[in-house]
């Protein structure tokens, strides 16, 4: 069966920092993958998508990055982190069916 | 784009009463309609889904109507019970772009012994 991890599981840190998220999923080939974020008592925003290695569409546009350097890994980047970055991150994954969410990030920007 | 609203924003009910969250979309080419239940601090999970050539399906205690002409979709919880606390959001999209849901702004359900 299909897992997908996601870490790290919260993470704090500084205004003007980098970051990044790793999301890798096992037990398919050539998902498409996802990162939405979600604000403090807010609903669900794509952010970005990825349908191959090396293909990605950015659905908002932040301050924000993805990459996807191999078929089941999808890392969301940032050079300098705003405060407004604050969030629950989460990588989803999906093939011809239903789109299904990794355990996510905290992420505080402090 | 797809807009989806969903109501109310939250809900109390009383253990074993029933439970509706509606939700509307406006983008007609939608025809896939997910539901999902976040409970506190985890992710969200598929609880049922429904397709545009369907007009109500049922698993157990929940349930999923669907309106086309009308463009709204709603869910149904029947019993509930203290673990249906959760919050529930509704989605659509076209099927062919399974994964880019546009997301309602969600539903606290509370339920009470």
């Amino acid at each position: 069966s299909q897992t997908i991890h996601q870490w790290p599981a919260t993470l704090v840190q500084p205004v003007g920092s980098p970051l990044s998220l790793e999301c890798t999923v096992e037990g398919t080939s050539n998902p498409n993958l996802y990162w939405y974020r979600q604000a403090a008592g807010r609903g669900l925003q794509l952010l970005f998508y990825s349908v191959g290695i090396g293909q990605i569409s950015s659905e908002v546009p932040q301050n924000l990055s993805a990459s996807r350097p191999q078929d089941r890994q999808f890392i969301l980047s940032s050079k300098k982190l705003l405060l407004s970055d604050s969030g629950f991150y989460l990588c989803a994954w999906s093939l011809t069916g239903p789109l299904h969410f990794g355990n996510g990030t905290r992420l505080t920007v402090t | 784009g797809e807009n989806v609203e969903q109501h109310p924003s939250t809900l109390s009910v009383q253990e074993g009463d029933s439970a509706v969250i509606k939700c509307t979309y406006s983008d007609s080419a939608s025809n896939y309609f997910p539901w999902y239940k976040q409970e506190l601090g985890k992710r969200p999970q598929l609880i049922i889904d429904i397709r545009s050539n369907v007009g109500e399906k049922k698993d157990q205690r929940i349930a999923v109507t669907l309106n086309k002409t009308a463009k709204h979709f709603s869910l149904h919880i029947t019993e509930t019970q203290p673990e249906d606390s959760a919050v529930y959001f509704c989605a659509a999209v076209e099927e062919e772009s399974w994964g880019k849901l546009q997301f309602g702004a969600g539903t606290q359900v509370v339920v009470t012994p």
